[in-house]
C-alpha cells in the first residue's frame, strides 16, 4: 500500500518559516490535502490540491508538490498555528485514501 | 454538519454499528468516509463510500470486519464494526468528501467524533 511520510517534530520561533514534508513514491503525480488538526479538535483543511486555500485560511499557509515530496509551508508563525498536521491523498492503485504519519508542530 | 453516534465500550470480538447523519449539504452528491484516530496516534483512513453506494473501499485493517452504508433518503452514512479487536479503539470521525473534481478529493466536513473502546 501507498506510505506518505512525515516528519514527527517541527520547532519554530513565532514570525519565522515552518515546512512541513510529506514524503511518497512520485507524490507529485497526486493532489495533496493537508489538514490542522489542534488538541481536541476534528481536523481541518487548510490546503487542497497542492496548492489551493479554503476560505478562513490565511494566506501564510501554502503548498507545493513535486517529485517524491509535497511540502506545507507556514510563513510568520503565530502562536495559534501550534498544532498537528497531516498530508493526505487518494491511491488509484489501491483504491485507498492515504494519510501521513502526521507532524506536531511547536511554536517556542 | 455531521454528527457521529453509536460509539461505546465493547468487548474484543464483539459488533458495533456508528451513525452519522448529515446537514447542510446535498449529500447524496458525495462520498463520505470514515477516519479513525487510536489515542495520541494519527489518523487512519477507514472506509469510504460513493454517493450512490456503487463504489465501497476499505482498508486493508477492516476489510472483512468493517461494512460501510449509506442512506440517501435519511442523508446519513453507516459505519457496521463486527470482529472487534482492541487496535480498533479509537475516536472515529465521519467525514465529507469535497467533490471539487468529481470523487476522491479533500474532505471538507468532519464531524466531532465518536469513541469506540474494544476492551475486556
Amino acid at each position: 500500500s501507498y506510505v506518505l511520510t512525515q516528519p514527527p517534530s517541527v520547532s519554530v520561533a513565532p514570525g519565522m518559516t515552518a515546512r512541513i514534508t510529506c514524503a511518497g513514491d512520485n507524490i507529485g503525480r497526486k493532489p495533496v490535502h493537508w489538514y490542522r488538526q489542534r488538541p481536541g479538535q476534528a481536523p481541518v483543511v487548510v490546503i487542497y490540491y497542492d496548492t489551493d486555500r479554503p476560505s478562513g485560511v490565511p494566506e501564510r499557509y501554502s503548498g507545493s508538490n513535486s517529485g517524491n515530496t509535497a511540502t506545507l509551508t507556514i510563513s510568520r508563525v503565530e502562536a495559534g498555528d501550534e498544532a498537528d498536521y497531516y498530508c493526505h491523498v487518494w491511491d488509484s492503485g489501491s483504491d485507498q485514501y492515504v494519510f501521513g504519519t502526521g507532524t506536531k508542530v511547536t511554536v517556542l | 454538519q455531521l454528527v457521529e453516534s453509536g460509539g461505546g465500550l465493547v468487548q474484543p470480538g464483539g459488533s458495533l454499528r456508528l451513525s452519522c447523519p448529515a446537514s447542510g449539504f446535498r449529500f447524496a452528491g458525495h462520498v463520505m468516509a470514515w477516519v479513525r484516530q487510536a489515542p495520541g496516534k494519527g489518523l487512519q483512513w477507514v472506509s469510504g463510500i460513493s454517493g450512490g453506494s456503487e463504489d465501497k473501499f476499505y482498508a486493508d485493517s477492516v476489510k472483512g470486519r468493517f461494512t460501510i452504508s449509506r442512506d440517501n433518503s435519511k442523508n446519513t452514512v453507516y459505519l457496521q464494526m463486527n470482529r472487534l479487536r482492541a487496535e480498533d479503539t479509537a475516536i472515529y470521525y465521519c467525514a465529507k468528501d469535497s467533490s471539487r473534481v468529481g470523487m476522491f478529493n479533500d474532505f471538507d466536513l468532519w464531524g466531532q467524533g465518536t469513541l469506540v473502546t474494544v476492551s475486556s
